[in-house]
């Protein structure tokens, strides 16, 4: 079955404990991102990735790391989590191209709690 | 700086009525536009995609427009059942089709 998984689905953690939140998918897709989502702010975007080696920021990187070392990964790092950051987190992934859009297809959600 | 603006307050419709979402953007020039369905605690579901040479699109009961002139999409659900239900979520997308951003979203809700 084609699917975006994410692990853990609930993590509640300390201020300031490093965390990794994976994100795996397999239908061979160049393109994955991550987005947080929290009430009254929608959806936004963390980081992407258009290919392998390849990751940009999008609009709230501030506190947060990724890399895609592997086509189907891109985890994200959170170095010194504070509260600010707890929120639902969505990884995405589709098969757009730089010169062409294509769906997302997103996990199932990480809801994630920093005390 | 990009603003993307949907219809901030929840639209509640009968069941069998049209419901019609709309979605407008400024200090931007999107060639694509998505529309995206989601349920409470649930990842976004992709509905339709419009480019910005495409001035509407159908698919079964969903139909979008995309007005380049005055920077909105439309988007509609004919003969609205309960099941229609959620949050919907527009995303214009530039040429590059890269970093994203999404419509705070429109709660719909469609009652019996």
């Amino acid at each position: 079955e084609a699917q975006v998984t994410q692990n853990p689905r609930y993590l509640i953690t300390v201020t300031g404990k490093k965390l990794t939140v994976t994100c795996s998918q397999n239908m061979n897709h160049e393109y994955m991102s991550w987005y947080r989502q929290d009430p009254g702010l929608g959806l936004r975007q963390i980081y992407y990735s258009m290919n392998v080696e390849v990751t940009d920021k999008g609009d709230v990187p501030e506190g947060y790391k990724v890399s895609r070392k592997e086509k189907r990964n891109f985890p994200l790092i959170l170095e010194s989590p504070s509260p600010n950051q707890t929120s639902l987190y969505f990884c995405a992934s589709s098969m757009t191209t730089g010169t062409q859009a294509r769906e997302q297809y997103f996990g199932p959600g990480t809801r994630l709690t920093v005390t | 700086s990009q603003k993307i603006e949907q219809n901030s307050e929840a639209l509640n419709i009968q069941e069998g009525k049209t419901a019609t979402l709309t979605c407008n953007y400024t200090n931007y020039s999107p060639a694509y536009l998505q529309w995206y369905r989601q349920d409470p605690g649930r990842g976004p579901v992709f509905l339709l995609l419009i480019r910005e040479n495409e001035k509407e699109k159908r698919k079964e009961r969903l139909k979008v427009t995309f007005d380049t002139t005055l920077k909105q999409s439309l988007f509609h659900i004919t003969a609205s059942q309960p099941a229609d239900s959620a949050t919907y979520l527009c995303a214009p997308l530039g040429s590059s089709a890269s970093k994203i951003i999404f419509g705070s979203g429109t709660r719909l809700s469609i009652r019996p």
